[in-house]
């Protein structure tokens, strides 16, 4: 069945430090990717998403890429913000079926 | 972007009662709605698919009977938590589909407490 894994959290970071988090997915066909952030207290929110190899997802100055060969979607972002605390969820889903959600990895960006 | 909203965002029960979560999409419709329950500090569990004008379809090891889903409207979900008891207290987040993108939007969940 379809999976996903991302790397152990939680990850602490200073202010402006270089973010990656890890996930790999697995899955029958060719499924789309996302990333999910979920502040303190908030539901989900879509972060980024791409729907086939290569594409990669951006916004908020984070960046994805659709690697088809390694199966994997690791979350970047070059700089961090404190207001960038929160929990990531790296997500897969094949067409009309449902979400599968990584178990999420916790982030705190320290003044 | 497409809205959807979870009513009420928190609730506070007494052991034994039931409580219902409406799950709306505010500016499209879906025939298909999703409910998640979410854990302290863990991912989110598919709990059920909610279909429009027929039965949800219920994930492995949840209780259809304790955990009521209806899909009366394209816009509408409802999860009622049926004698509720201190364990069943979690978040409880809802999606839906809007079809012609095959986009799921997620609420902002429900907080349940079971005293």
């Amino acid at each position: 069945g379809n999976s996903v894994t991302q790397m152990e959290g939680p990850v602490t970071l200073s202010e402006e430090a270089f973010l990656t988090i890890n996930c790999t997915y697995t899955a029958t066909g060719y499924p789309s990717l996302f990333w999910y952030v979920q502040y303190p207290g908030e539901g989900l929110q879509l972060l980024l998403k791409a729907t086939k190899a290569d594409d990669k997802g951006s916004n908020k100055g984070f960046e994805a890429t659709y690697r088809k060969e390694t199966t994997s979607f690791h979350l970047e972002k070059g700089s961090v913000q404190v207001s960038d605390s929160a929990v990531y969820f790296c997500a897969s889903k094949t067409s009309y079926d449902k979400v599968i959600f990584g178990p999420g990895t916790s982030l705190s960006v320290i003044p | 972007g497409a809205v959807v909203s979870q009513h009420p965002s928190w609730v506070i029960c007494k052991s034994g009662t039931s409580v219902k979560i409406e799950c709306r999409s505010l500016d499209f419709q879906a025939t298909t709605m999703f409910w998640y329950r979410q854990f302290p500090k863990q991912s989110l569990m598919l709990m059920a698919t909610s279909n429009e004008g027929s039965k949800a379809t219920y994930e492995q090891g949840v209780e259809k009977d304790k955990f009521l889903i209806n899909h009366a409207s394209l816009t509408l979900s409802t999860l009622t938590v049926t004698s509720a008891h201190p364990e069943d207290s979690s978040f409880y987040i809802c999606s839906a589909r809007a079809e012609a993108t095959d986009t799921q939007y997620f609420g902002p969940g429900t907080r349940l407490t079971v005293l």
